[in-house]
């Protein structure tokens, strides 16, 4: 059965930092890109993050560039966001999500890991 | 980059069909066939429902069907049950991210 399992979640101040990861198993992970997603409280889906399979290419909207950074251990069949600089409104459920086999679409979801941003 | 706009709810009786609608622009949903659609019950993750338009993952519903015409993406959702009561997000490729943007999400109510 193919899954995805986040983790790294949980309260942190503003301009702190925290590292979240997604174990994955079920599948080739080394032949997929992968993707983060969040979701702010009450709110829609927001796209935060791409890596390549290879993890040598990263895609990151406006919003989150340069303090987002998404890489993965291959050899761990684990992908992680990297959050800096977090900001109250970074609050949200982050989803880690695997890329389909034709691309810009996301095929698998695991159920997501709350990070909150309070002081 | 602006979310795709979607309609904040649509609703309809159990047997019926509704059909959610999602609006972009030519960078998007107009100039590519990179469209997917999520279904989210309350509290739980986002499901795969149809990608690249109109093709529909192992295990979805026929019921479920997808298509384009211009910078508009439908979802159209026929034989209306109680279990497809959700958030639906449209999603698209798009050239100026040259990632993926999402629509506002829909609420389906079943009555």
């Amino acid at each position: 059965e193919v899954q995805l399992l986040e983790s790294g979640g949980g309260l942190i101040q503003p301009g702190g930092s925290l590292r979240l990861s997604c174990t994955a198993s079920g599948f080739k992970f080394d032949g997929y890109a992968m993707n983060w997603v969040r979701q702010a409280p009450g709110k829609g889906l927001e796209w935060v993050s791409s890596i390549s399979a290879d993890g040598y290419t990263t895609y990151y909207p406006n919003s989150v560039k340069g303090r987002f950074t998404s890489s993965r251990d291959n050899s761990k069949n684990t992908l992680f966001l990297q959050i800096d600089s977090l900001r109250v409104e970074d609050s949200a459920v982050y989803y880690c999500a695997k890329e389909g086999r034709y691309y810009y679409y996301m095929d698998v979801w695991g159920k997501g890991t709350t990070v909150t941003v309070s002081s | 980059q602006s979310a795709l706009t979607q309609p904040p709810s649509v609703s309809g009786s159990p047997g019926q069909s509704v059909t959610i609608s999602c609006t972009g622009t030519s960078s998007d949903i107009g100039g590519y066939d990179r469209v997917s659609w999520y279904q989210q019950p309350p509290g739980t993750a986002p499901k795969l429902m149809i990608f690249e338009v109109s093709n529909r993952p192992s295990g979805v519903p026929a019921r479920f069907s997808g298509s384009k015409s211009g910078n508009t993406a439908s979802l159209t959702i026929s034989g209306l049950q109680a279990e497809d009561e959700a958030e639906y997000y449209c999603a698209s490729y798009t050239s100026i991210t040259t990632y993926v943007v999402f629509g506002g999400g829909t609420t389906l109510t079943v009555l």
